[in-house]
């Protein structure tokens, strides 16, 4: 079956970027759009947006994180990308990647979620 | 705050029906299809309902969902101890060049 696994760092400091992969496994990626959403300790959910198969080109972000955010998606590896710039505590998150099936926020599958906290 | 209006708790005991609703506006769940989530205590989230009122594979029927206007709900009857979990609803919103909205979530506690 289809699964996704979220990797990167778990720490990162105020001001740089984090950067997180999505792997696919069980099917291509090269069919559906894929997600970002995150959610704050105790809180609820925050989509970050939207990557395409096809590239980049018909990206849709958050608005209130479009100037921060970039999703990309290398087919050959099976795997999309979220890097968030100049991150502040508010970005203390868990992070998960989805897949998009059908309507616009009907996320079939989801990994399991990679927890990144911004300190020094 | 959350775009989508949920209730932060709502409760029951076993084999209760209990309801969560989720309010939006005419950008939102007035123009665009809802989908509502569980999710377990340190899990992610789960598709439970999507496009109104489907169920995916392997949903039990015992969840259920409508939608009238600006507004959704979320169904449980025969409610089970299994059940308790966060509840959130979501919907495309048109506004901004479209973004997806989430509801800030149910906490289901089964009495």
């Amino acid at each position: 079956q289809v699964q996704l696994q979220e990797s990167g760092p778990g720490l990162v400091k105020p001001s740089e970027t984090l950067s997180l992969t999505c792997t696919v496994s069980g099917d291509s990626i090269s069919t559906y759009y894929w997600s970002w959403i995150r959610q704050t300790p105790g809180k609820g959910l925050d989509w970050i947006g939207y990557v395409y198969y096809s590239g980049t080109t018909n990206n849709i972000y958050n608005p209130s994180l479009k100037s921060r955010v970039t999703i990309s998606i290398d087919t050959s590896k099976n795997q999309f990308s979220l890097k968030l710039s100049s991150v502040t505590a508010a970005d203390t998150a868990v992070y998960y990647c989805a897949r998009r099936l059908g309507t616009y926020s009907t996320f079939d599958i989801w990994g399991q979620g990679t927890m990144v906290a911004v300190s020094s | 705050q959350s775009v989508l209006t949920q209730p932060p708790s709502a409760s029951g005991t076993p084999g209760q029906r209990v309801t969560i609703s989720c309010s939006g506006s005419s950008s939102n769940i007035g123009s665009n299809t809802v989908n509502w989530y569980q999710q377990l205590p340190g899990t992610a989230p789960k598709l439970l309902i999507y496009s109104n009122n489907q169920r995916p594979s392997g949903v039990p029927d015992r969840f259920s969902a409508s939608k009238s206007g600006t507004s959704a709900s979320l169904a449980i009857s025969g409610l089970k101890s299994e059940d308790e979990a966060d509840y959130y609803c979501a919907a495309w919103d048109d506004s901004l060049n479209g973004h997806v909205v989430f509801g800030g979530g149910t906490k289901l506690t089964v009495l």
